[in-house]
């Protein structure tokens, strides 16, 4: 079955980086576009970052472009987000979730649990 | 960008109601459009795509519609399991969703 596991999240400092990992399992992860989406303590969601399933094509939400960069390693099914010069409105859960392509729309269609990134002095 | 505004933020209905939540795009988007469910301290499920096809495993009670810049989701007879939150996507232009739909027990 589908698994997206994410981690790496903790309570880091305004300023500093974080890397965060998303594992895949259950299906063929260098085929999928994948994306990071996070949800701040009791707001809603705001999706962050996608890369191509080949990781030639990378986009990124005006709030974090420039400070977040997405990748991903097919041979290790592992997707990363690199946090930098970090916020403290950065806190929020980190979400992986991988889209489906069907017609011409790309739904979210498995999630991870999410991990917590805490930014605070 | 595109901007999303659903109605109501807060929704209270008992079990066994019929409910509609709206979401309304800043311009058009075509269908590009998807619902999710969320639970609390869970990751949202995908319920609809493509503004009217029901998701895989998805109680068929669930039920979306609309194009353009309006849409709607309905639950056509509460279950206890329906209470969450509920959010609209836009999968036009990169992807933005609504600010969420709290649906609580009355």
């Amino acid at each position: 079955q589908v698994q997206l596991v994410e981690s790496g999240g903790g309570v880091v400092q305004p300023g500093r980086s974080l890397r965060l990992s998303c594992a895949a399992s259950g299906f063929t992860f260098s085929g999928y576009t994948m994306h990071w989406v996070r949800q701040a303590p009791g707001k809603g969601l705001e999706w962050v970052a996608l890369i191509s399933y080949d990781g030639s094509k990378k986009y990124y939400a005006d709030s974090v472009k420039g400070r977040f960069t997405i990748s991903r390693d097919n041979s290790k099914n592992t997707l990363y987000l690199q946090l930098s010069s970090l916020r403290v409105e950065d806190t929020a859960v980190y979400y992986c979730a991988r889209d489906i392509l069907v017609g011409d729309t790309t739904p979210f269609d498995y999630w991870g649990q999410g991990t917590l990134v805490t930014v605070s002095s | 960008d595109i901007q999303l505004t659903q109605s109501p933020s807060f929704l209270s209905a008992s079990v066994g109601d019929r409910v509609t939540i709206t979401c309304r795009a800043s311009q058009g988007i075509s269908s590009h459009l998807a619902w999710y469910q969320q639970k609390p301290g869970k990751a949202p499920k995908l319920l609809i795509y493509a503004a009217s096809t029901l998701q895989s495993g998805v109680p068929s009670r669930f039920s979306g519609s609309g194009s353009g810049t309006e849409f709607t989701l309905t639950i056509s007879s509460l279950q206890p399991e329906d209470f969450a939150t509920y959010y609209c996507q836009q999968l036009n232009s990169l992807y933005t969703f609504g600010q969420g739909t709290k649906l609580e027990i009355k």
